[in-house]
This record gives C-alpha cells, structure tokens and sequence, in this order.
C-alpha cells in the first residue's frame, strides 16, 4: 500500500506568518492529492485538492503544490490567523476508493 | 447541498456488549459510503467502503461489520465490543469521483 509522511509533525508560526506542510508519498500511480483540516473533536473537512495533470491550485490563503517525479506535495497557508490552527492531514490516493492519510501535523498559531 | 449526519456523537459502552453506530446522508443519490477510525492523535484508517445498497468491502479483519441497507445509510456495527474498539469513528461519503466528505463524528469509549 502507499506509504505517506507529512513534515514537520508539529508547526507553530506567529499570526501573519506562512506556513508550509509538506507529504510524501511512495506510489507513483498516485493521480489524486487532497488536504484536509481537522479541529479539535470534529470530522476532517476538505480544504483544497489537486489532481496529477496540475502542478499548482490556489485559494485564496490556501495553495498545494504538486511534484510528481519527486512524489511529494505540499499546502501552503499565507497570513495565518489564529482560526487556522488545527491538525491537517494529506490523502493521497491511487485508484480505487481508500485515502490514504498521512499521521497529521499539528499546526499552531499564535497571535 | 449535501449533509452527513452520524449518532449518537458520543458513546460509552462496556467491553462485550454490541454496538451500532448509524450513519445518513441527505442530497445526493447512490455515493460511496466509508466508515473510517481514527486512534487518538493519529491518522484515519479505512475500515469499509460501500459502492451500492448490499455491498461492502472490508479493508482490514477486525470485530467489526458494516451494513447498507438503503441508498443514504450506512451502519457499523459489532456483536462484543473489545477495549481496543475505542477511537473516534467518521463516516465519509463522495460522489462518483475523488473528493470525500466527513460526518462530524462518534467518539466511542469501551469501558
């Protein structure tokens, strides 16, 4: 199966500062790459998603990056608020049904 | 627009005793349906998926099963609950390609 890791595990940055996330992933048939944001005691909401024929999506504050001959993606956050913190998770999937998470970082913002 | 709802949201259960643990969604017809679990302060694992009423694969033997006995509802279920069964349990569902959406969650204590 797809072996994912997320780095850093834990991240705290000042408000207004950015922050990046970075997983990588082993499967090379990985063709979908998801971020999700998970606050305390609630299900993982879908923040932003990229697919393998696009190298880059932004959203306003939110951007993922994707480099497939590298295999690693990451979300960019600009101009962090404190509502930012939280755990996020990447998902990326081959084909089939299953996501597969990384272990989550931990990210923090403080005012 | 698409809702998930799950129930109870929490729950305290001594080991041996069943469990059920139901799962809805509300506007959208035939999606994929998960039931995943997420250890605490860790990532989620995928437990099942169902692509149509009856039918459900399971992504790794444990003491637990699921059931889809209509289109929108989605049921987990156990026969003798284990200490081991405590986590966090979300439902997801997704339309006919990538993206998932969680439920809000069923945080289960085993006593």
């Amino acid at each position: 199966g797809e072996n994912v890791e997320q780095h850093p595990s834990t991240l705290s940055v000042q408000e207004g500062d950015s922050a990046v996330i970075k997983c990588t992933y082993s499967d090379s048939a990985s063709n979908y790459f998801p971020w999700y944001k998970q606050e305390l005691g609630k299900g993982p909401q879908l923040i932003i998603d990229i697919r393998s024929n696009v190298g880059e999506k932004k959203d306003q504050r939110i951007a993922v990056t994707l480099n497939k001959t590298a295999k690693h993606f990451s979300l960019h956050i600009t101009e962090t608020q404190p509502e930012d913190s939280a755990v996020y998770f990447c998902a990326p999937r081959e084909s089939g049904y299953a996501l597969n998470f990384g272990k989550g970082t931990s990210l923090l913002v403080t005012p | 627009s698409q809702t998930i709802h799950q129930w109870p949201a929490t729950l305290v259960q001594p080991v041996g005793s069943p469990l059920s643990l139901e799962c809805t969604v509300e506007g959208t017809s035939n999606p994929n349906l998960y039931w995943y679990r997420q250890a605490a302060g860790r990532g989620l694992q995928l437990l099942f998926y169902s692509v149509g009423i009856g039918q459900i694969s399971s992504e790794v033997p444990q003491n637990l099963s699921a059931s889809r006995p209509q289109d929108r509802q989605f049921i987990l279920s156990s026969k003798k609950l284990l200490l081991s069964d405590s986590g966090f349990y979300l439902c997801a569902w997704s339309p006919r390609s990538n993206e998932q959406y969680f439920g809000p969650g069923t945080r289960l204590t085993v006593t």
